[in-house]
């Protein structure tokens, strides 16, 4: 069993819905990540949020919103999507310090936009 | 240059076979190496990390070549199960970003 936790594992919304991917670990890490990935493609980082901070954002566009309520959680808020971000959305987490470690997947939540 | 590159395959090969990869990484600065497996429509999942000294788990070895800046899988009498995509994946010290290549397709046949 993975030990982050994705919901919902299947999302279907239109253009003008706004929905939430949510993400929950209790590992204790402090890095968490949110990586999109398409069909036959390697995952593709959007943001990184560290000790609960916004680090890295890779210029996603603005229908893309990232939230880190605390420690544990970790949300990416959606809203007046295109057909074209229909994708495996990845949670993910890590260490932070000098040796990262591995990172741990979310089992995914997989979006499609009509 | 991309960070971190590999051959995308797909590897076809029969069971009982050793197949290899190779995945090289651009930046010197890279600190730590890992393979992760994708199966299909699921997420990846760590296979090994990748130390200096090289590693052994069963019938997977990773081995690091720091000179030559690359990283390589092998794998011993393929199963039908070893089918999968296989990332390299490379972070360096004290910084939070994951580099992926682009994955490398295997298919191992009856």
């Amino acid at each position: 069993d993975t030990e982050v936790t994705q919901t919902p594992k299947h999302l279907v919304m239109g253009m003008t819905n706004k929905k939430s991917l949510k993400c929950e670990q209790h590992m204790g890490h402090r890095a968490m990540y949110w990586y999109k990935q398409k069909a036959k493609k390697p995952p593709e980082l959007m943001f990184v949020y560290s000790y609960e901070k916004l680090s890295i954002n890779e210029s996603v566009p603005s229908r893309f919103s990232p939230e880190c309520p605390n420690s544990s959680l970790l949300n990416l808020h959606l809203h007046a999507l295109q057909p074209e971000d229909s994708a495996l959305y990845l949670c993910a987490s890590s260490q932070l310090g000098l040796n990262t470690g591995e990172l741990f997947f979310g089992e995914g939540s997989r979006l499609t936009v009509l | 240059r991309k960070e971190v590159e590999q051959d995308p395959g797909p590897f076809n090969v029969p069971e009982g076979a050793t197949v290899a990869f190779n995945c090289t990484y651009s930046n010197s600065a890279s600190q730590s190496f890992f393979w992760y497996r994708q199966d299909c429509r699921k997420e990846p999942k760590l296979l090994m990390s990748v130390y200096s000294s090289g590693n052994e788990d069963g019938r997977f070895t990773a081995q690091l070549n720091r000179a030559s800046q690359y990283i390589s899988l092998l794998i011993r009498d393929s199963k039908l199960s070893d089918s999968a995509t296989y990332l390299c994946v490379v972070t360096r010290y004290n910084f939070n970003k994951f580099y992926f290549g682009s994955g490398t397709k295997l298919n191992v046949k009856p």
